[in-house]
């Protein structure tokens, strides 16, 4: 079974530059959750999607951070203008159901670098 | 802040040792808690789960602890190798939140030297 696609794989920016990241969950997965993960520490969660509509985009900063996933499969993150601290690598996870129990699979990670 | 959280950020043992990584959590209400390994450049890797109606949950050479009355959760890894050596994260769900989403501590980094 193949597993959550990611691309780019690496990005580096200038500040104030636009930045979009990909994901392509797993085949059948109804929930999608994009996360940032600072060097040093956890992942924390952007967004959550459940087929095309929101669950949760509390934490993700709204004034630059854009996210879709149109149709319910594939979902854009999307930064602009991107900031210094945005430096991060973006971590892409689906799960199968929509239940409070499950394991979410998680991507490779697009890392940007923002200059 | 984190809502869930690791006593040490390091962890050094030799090859052959048991490993055990620690994590304490501090919403009472979770009911659900997942263990994650990441290697350098990858994404994070399920170990095992646990739900809050147990207190101990055994996998392949790996076993979670849950004590709810200390909202303390540990990973224990038997005859640590090198090739266990990452960053482990514990994970919660945020029931506080809409969704399934998990909630991550800060790691801890496992090293293994042969």
């Amino acid at each position: 079974e193949a597993g959550v696609a990611q691309s780019p794989r690496y990005k580096i920016i200038e500040k104030r530059q636009s930045v979009a990241f990909w994901c392509n969950p797993i085949s059948g997965h109804a929930t999608l959750y994009w996360y940032q993960q600072i060097l040093g520490q956890g992942p924390k969660l952007l967004i959550q999607f459940q087929n095309n509509g929101v669950v949760d985009d509390s934490q993700l900063p709204k004034d630059r951070f854009s996210a879709e996933r149109l149709k319910g499969v594939d979902s854009t993150l999307k930064i602009q203008p991107a900031k210094l601290e945005d430096s991060a690598v973006y971590l892409c996870a689906s799960s199968l159901g929509t239940g409070t129990f499950g394991e979410l699979f998680f991507g490779e990670g697009s890392r940007l670098t923002v200059l | 802040g984190e809502s869930v959280g690791l006593h040490l950020p390091t962890l050094s043992v030799q090859e052959g040792d048991n490993s055990i990584i620690n994590c304490a959590y501090s919403n009472s209400a979770s009911d659900y808690f997942i263990w994650y390994k990441q290697e350098s450049g990858k994404g994070p890797q399920f170990i095992i789960d646990i739900r809050s109606n147990m207190d101990k949950r055994q996998g392949q050479r790996v076993t979670v602890l849950l004590n709810k009355t200390v909202k303390h959760l540990s990973l224990q890894i038997a005859a640590t190798q090198p090739g266990d050596s990452a960053v482990y994260f514990c994970a919660e769900n945020g029931i506080e939140q809409a969704g399934t989403a998990l909630i991550f501590g800060k790691g801890t980094t496992l090293s293994v030297s042969s």
